[in-house]
C-alpha cells in the first residue's frame, strides 16, 4: 500500500530550531511538497522537493532523500505565529501523478 | 490578486437538501480539485478536474456532483447531504496537475443535521 508517516505533534520554544520528520513508502515517486496549514485555514505551499538534498528557502528548509523515502521540514528562529499543522504530500506514480496526503504534524510554539 | 474563493464559508443544512458549494479561480489554472478534511483523516480528495468539461473521481467520491463548465469554476453539488458529510471542504487549482504547487480556497465548513 502506499503510505506517509508524520509525527502527530510536536512542541517547540519560540526562536528555536525544530524539525519535522516524512516518511513516505509509495509506488512510484514524482515529488514531494510541504504545507502549512494554521487552524481552520487553508494549506499553503511551503516547499517542493523533486531531488535529493537540501532546499533552503528563508527560515525554512526542506530536505530530501530518495533511497531512505525520508523528508524533512526544517524551521529555524522559530516564531508564535509559526504554530500550524505541516502536511507531507508525496506525488506517487502512474499516468494522473495522483497526490498522497499524510495526515500533518501540530506545531505548537511557546513563548 | 490571485486567488481561489469558495462561497459559502459556513453552512448548516438539513439532510436531503441539496446544496452547491461554488468554486471560483482567477488564475487560468487547467487543474481544480476538491477535498474533504476530517481529523484524523487528513485531507481526502473528492473530484478533480484537469479540464474543461473533463472531470474524474478521487478517492471518496460518493454522494458528490461536480462540473466544470468554464476553466475558472468548479462547483461542488451535494444532491442528497447526509450528516456522514458533515466537514470542512476545499477547493484547490494548479497549473498543471497534482505535480505542481497548489492554490486553496479559504474553505467551507459544513454541518448537515
Amino acid at each position: 500500500g502506499q503510505n506517509i508517516d508524520q509525527p502527530t505533534e510536536m512542541t517547540a520554544t519560540e526562536g528555536a530550531i525544530v524539525q519535522i520528520n516524512c516518511t513516505y513508502q509509495t509506488s512510484g515517486f514524482n515529488g514531494l511538497f510541504w504545507y502549512q496549514q494554521h487552524a481552520g485555514e487553508a494549506p499553503t505551499f511551503l516547499s517542493y522537493n523533486v531531488l535529493d538534498g537540501l532546499e533552503e528557502k528563508g527560515r525554512f528548509s526542506s530536505f530530501l532523500s530518495r533511497s531512505k523515502g525520508y523528508s524533512y521540514l526544517l524551521l529555524k528562529e522559530l516564531q508564535m505565529k509559526d504554530s500550524a499543522s505541516y502536511l507531507c504530500a508525496v506525488i506517487g506514480a502512474g499516468n494522473n501523478r495522483k497526490l498522497i496526503w499524510g495526515l500533518g504534524t501540530s506545531l505548537a510554539v511557546n513563548p | 490578486e490571485a486567488q481561489v474563493t469558495q462561497n459559502p464559508r459556513y453552512l448548516i443544512t438539513v439532510t436531503g437538501k441539496k446544496l452547491t458549494v461554488t468554486c471560483s479561480q482567477n488564475m487560468n489554472h487547467e487543474y481544480m480539485s476538491w477535498y474533504r478534511q476530517d481529523p484524523g483523516l487528513g485531507l481526502r480528495q473528492i473530484y478533480y478536474s484537469m479540464n474543461v468539461e473533463v472531470t474524474d473521481k478521487g478517492d471518496v467520491p460518493e454522494g458528490y456532483k461536480v462540473s466544470r463548465k468554464e476553466k475558472r469554476n468548479f462547483p461542488l453539488i451535494l444532491e442528497s447531504p447526509s450528516p456522514n458529510q458533515t466537514s470542512l471542504y476545499f477547493c484547490a487549482s494548479s497549473l498543471g496537475g497534482e505535480n505542481t504547487e497548489a492554490f486553496f480556497g479559504q474553505g467551507t465548513r459544513l454541518t448537515v443535521v
